[in-house]
């Protein structure tokens, strides 16, 4: 049974640097074709996609965040890492995070964790 | 960026109508080994998005044959062949072929 979990800080100020794990079972991110993404989603509006990281420990980032992304894994505990870095009251959203298996995008998600950006 | 423009953006039907959900890709979404990255997925009310469709029209894994997705290059249409009350809720497609990834904004399906 593949299960994701979400977890973060629920708020922070401005400027800080937002931390997000991903907690999964199921399946092994050393599978290969295995991978994960990170997909946010501002309240009462859509989806947009984040990163991903692959199995080869391959990254791809969404350029509109520029370089304030890092995407990362630990395999030995099955997570994945999502870092934010110079957050603005733009990036709150709920944060979800979701497995890909192979051409199987975004097959199972986690609940989502929510994060509010605020003074 | 490819952008997907979904229509209609609100779909209102009865138990049992038969609907469609039209997205169109600004750019072909077919790649060079002849794959196209098209995604279908559902957003039941405070709920995850789950996954319906993938690579235009393979049902996902549990999801009832009533939903059935179709096209080809840049235009793509997912049905619902007799609305259930579950199936309310929004629904996205998304492209994986270009990077960055994006996705539709979405059709909101109401049950009358």
């Amino acid at each position: 049974q593949v299960t994701l979990k979400e977890s973060g800080p629920g708020i922070l100020q401005p400027s800080q640097t937002l931390s997000l794990t991903c907690t999964f079972s199921g399946f092994s991110l050393s599978t290969y074709g295995m991978g994960v993404g990170w997909i946010r989603q501002p309240s009462g509006k859509g989806l947009e996609w984040l990163a991903n990281i692959w199995w080869d420990d391959d990254k791809y980032y969404n350029p509109s965040l520029k370089n304030r992304l890092t995407i990362s894994k630990d395999t030995s505990n099955n997570q994945a890492f999502l870092k934010i870095t110079n957050v603005d009251t733009a990036d709150t959203a709920t944060y979800y995070c979701a497995r890909i298996d192979s051409s199987h995008y975004f097959d199972y998600w986690g609940q989502g964790v929510m994060v509010t950006v605020s003074s | 960026d490819v952008v997907l423009t979904q229509t209609p953006s609100t779909l209102s039907a009865t138990i049992g109508q038969s609907v469609s959900i039209s997205c169109r890709s600004s750019q072909s979404l077919l790649d060079s080994a002849g794959n196209t990255y098209l995604y279908w997925y559902l957003q039941r009310p405070g709920q995850s998005p789950q996954l319906l469709i993938y690579l235009v029209s393979n049902l996902g894994s549990g999801v009832p044959n009533r939903f059935s997705g179709s096209g080809s290059g840049t235009d793509f249409t997912l049905k619902i062949s007799g609305v259930e009350a579950e199936d309310l809720g929004v629904y996205y497609c998304m492209q994986a072929t270009h990077a960055p990834l994006t996705f539709g904004s979405g059709t909101k399906l109401e049950i009358k």
